[in-house]
């Protein structure tokens, strides 16, 4: 079975530009969330989607925002962008979301924000 | 708030020596614990969980994990590492919230770097 992808790898944007990072889950699997990690916050939590409706949010302004499409891939959108958006954004995949599920992690997006 | 706290930032250990991670969480709630593996440039992959149970829960790598309700923590232990255990180590937990919904969020812990030296 295919892993969780997630695309670009990499990117480099500049301030108030806006930025869309895609993920592909694995398959068959319907819940998708999305992290930010960074070497001061760590790994946080910013959104999860389940049947194209999100379920479940973090505490992230406004300007980062996500969707989930019938096939379960899943986009995050950040608006106008600042320096403190540069970070490593993973996508997890599981089943149902459920809180015992194991969380299958893509290898990320590096977004820097210049 | 909940929060998992991991005690060391970094941990520098012999190869064959053996090594202990340490993990402990706040919650007002019970939680499932995981323990997390991270190598350069590579997302997070699940080393090991505790859901219930026997509270020594194993890896097919060697690792396991204890959870204690009483000191609220869930230490990661190697016996002997090696040089590919070189990683970066998360603990995290989610929350068991009935009638709620918790889905599909981890918090986790600040992160443990293993530095395994030859």
């Amino acid at each position: 079975k295919a892993g969780v992808t997630q695309t670009p790898r990499y990117l480099i944007k500049t301030r108030g530009q806006q930025v869309t990072l895609s993920c592909s889950p694995i398959s068959g699997h319907r819940s998708v969330s999305w992290y930010q990690q960074t070497p001061g916050q760590g790994l946080q939590f910013l959104f999860e989607y389940f049947s194209e409706t999100q379920r479940n949010k973090g505490n992230f302004p406004g300007r980062f925002s996500g969707r989930q499409f019938s096939n379960s891939r899943s986009e995050m959108n950040v608006s106008t962008l600042e320096l403190g958006d540069s970070a490593l954004y993973l996508c997890a995949s599981s089943l149902l979301g459920r809180e015992e599920e194991t969380q299958y992690f893509g290898p990320g997006t590096r977004l820097l924000v210049l | 708030a909940q929060s998992v706290t991991q005690l060391d930032s970094q941990v520098p250990v012999f190869e064959e020596a053996p090594v202990e991670l340490r993990c402990n969480y706040s919650s007002s709630v019970s939680v499932y614990l995981f323990w997390y593996v991270q190598y350069p440039n590579q997302g997070l992959q699940l080393l090991l969980k505790y859901l219930s149970g026997s509270t020594l829960v194993k890896s097919i790598n060697g690792f396991e994990a204890e959870f204690n309700k009483s000191q609220t923590s869930f230490h990661l232990r190697k016996p002997s590492v090696h040089i590919s255990d070189t990683a970066e180590y998360f603990c995290a937990v989610s929350l068991i919230w009935y009638g709620s919904s918790n889905t599909g969020k981890l918090i986790f812990g600040q992160g443990t770097t293993l530095q395994v030296k030859p």
